[in-house]
């Protein structure tokens, strides 16, 4: 049972665009949210959150928008450079499971200069 | 520098043997992970370990062992009991496991193959 799921393995977008990657959740005991970054033979690197009591959260380049009603989220990248180039994962988790994330499949975005 | 180390980067498993992953941090974390991650799916939790001493199993831990007799260390093994465990794994740490706002920092992972 995927509880967390990006349906979009791979997107591609010119430099300067803006790239949109999308993710959803099924559990509603979801109520924090966070997007990870990941270059290839490397960990992935948290990139930014957002807590269920907001609706976005926005930090320089990168915005969270958060659907509750939905079960959406989306990460927003503004804009897009060649660098942004990597997988990014959805994660979330419930405060009564502590730290404990559950990740969506990742997409992979591509920044063509 | 502070960070969490992986090792070896790659790792060749026969069959029926069993395996070890190391993982060590010098960032003073209390919390560690384990996670799994397959082609084309995300990262699945293996075992986490909230503070020295102590260890609960995640979503996938059939085939799997740890220890954390130190709180810098907590090395995974691979049985011969786990049936497919190629894979890539990426040990991860936080703060504390207080919450979900704690950040997880990931290891740069290692790949295991089976000959």
């Amino acid at each position: 049972d995927q509880q967390v799921k990006q349906n979009s393995p791979s997107l591609s977008v010119q430099e300067g665009r803006i790239s949109i990657l999308n993710c959803d959740y099924t559990n509603s005991m979801f109520d924090y949210f966070l997007w990870y970054k990941k270059y290839p033979a490397e960990g992935p690197t948290f990139l930014i959150s957002i807590s269920s009591i907001k609706d976005k959260n926005e930090d320089g380049r990168f915005t969270v928008f958060l659907n509750k009603s939905a079960k959406h989220l989306s990460l927003h990248i503004v804009p897009s450079q060649p660098g942004d180039s990597a997988v990014y994962f959805c994660a979330a988790s419930a405060r009564t499971s502590g730290s404990r994330l559950t990740f969506g499949e990742g997409t992979q975005l591509t920044v063509n200069p | 520098d502070g960070g969490i180390t992986q090792s070896p980067k790659y790792l060749f498993r026969k069959e029926g043997q069993n395996v070890t992953l190391s993982c060590e941090q010098n960032l003073n974390h209390d919390a560690m992970y384990w996670y799994r991650q397959d082609p084309g799916q995300g990262l699945r939790l293996i075992y986490y370990s909230q503070i020295v001493n102590d260890f609960q199993k995640g979503d996938i831990a059939e085939g799997y062992s740890v220890s954390r007799e130190k709180k810098e260390s907590f090395p995974l093994t691979v049985t011969s009991a786990q049936k497919n465990p190629t894979a890539f794994y990426l040990c991860a740490s936080s703060v504390t496991a207080g919450g979900p706002s704690e950040t997880q920092y990931f290891g740069p992972g290692t790949r295991l193959l089976v000959l």
